[in-house]
């Protein structure tokens, strides 16, 4: 079936250092790779995507990378300040020009030491 | 603009009682979404209306889950009855039906039940 696999489940890193959060898919239809972060007691908003004609992509301090080959795809924070502390959510979806249901991963809580 | 709303924030019920969620969508958007978290894990799909019509409900666990759109607006999930496992927080979303771009789903706040 589909499914998204996501690790580490927590993650505590230094303010300043790297978060790094790596996810693997298994529905080869998969097109579209959104990631989603979730602040305690608020909803999950989209912080970046990548589709699958796509390698890497880069907003600020967060980027997305996507081995199609292999079925993985990564989000990497660098500079990590407190306001980066939340549960982030990988996701996959078939097509992005017409609707369709989100396979989400597990969730990462990612802490940020000061 | 106003977001996705959800009501109500926070529901706690005894086994075998009967629970309904709403959701109201942003204004326009055609397709709605429930989602269901449970225990920390994974946020997993229940359902897709397309205005009225259900499009995809392959993620509904059993047939004690009911959700509704009349008029193609809000929408209602309801549990009849309530068992132990249906714990968890239970979000909505919504989207435009655009044609050439992403149809980003925005969610909602969500609704933590609790089933004692």
């Amino acid at each position: 079936g589909e499914n998204v696999e996501q690790h580490p489940s927590t993650l505590s890193v230094q303010e300043g250092d790297s978060a790094v959060i790596k996810c693997t898919y298994s529905d080869s239809a998969s097109n579209y790779f959104p990631w989603y972060k979730q602040e305690l007691g608020k909803r999950p908003q989209l912080i970046i995507d990548i589709r699958s004609n796509v390698g890497e992509k880069k907003d600020q301090r967060i980027a997305v990378t996507l081995n199609k080959t292999a079925k993985h795809f990564s989000l990497h924070i660098t500079e990590t300040q407190p306001e980066d502390s939340a549960v982030y959510f990988c996701a996959a979806q078939r097509g992005y020009s017409s609707a369709s249901k989100i396979i989400f991963g597990s969730g990462t809580r990612l802490s940020i030491r000061p | 603009e106003a977001g996705v709303t959800q009501f109500p924030s926070h529901s706690v019920i005894e086994k075998g009682q009967t629970v309904t969620l709403r959701c109201d969508p942003i204004s326009g958007h055609d397709n709605l979404y429930w989602y269901r978290r449970v225990m920390g894990k994974e946020i997993k799909f229940l359902l897709h209306f397309v205005k009225e019509s259900k499009q995809d409900e392959s993620g509904m666990p059993n047939n004690r889950f009911l959700a509704e759109r009349t008029g193609g607006t809000y929408s209602t999930l309801k549990v009849q009855p309530a068992e132990l496992e249906d714990s968890g927080v239970y979000f909505c979303a919504s989207s435009q039906d655009r044609l050439v771009t992403y149809n980003e789903q925005f969610f909602g706040p969500g609704t933590r039940l609790t089933v004692l």
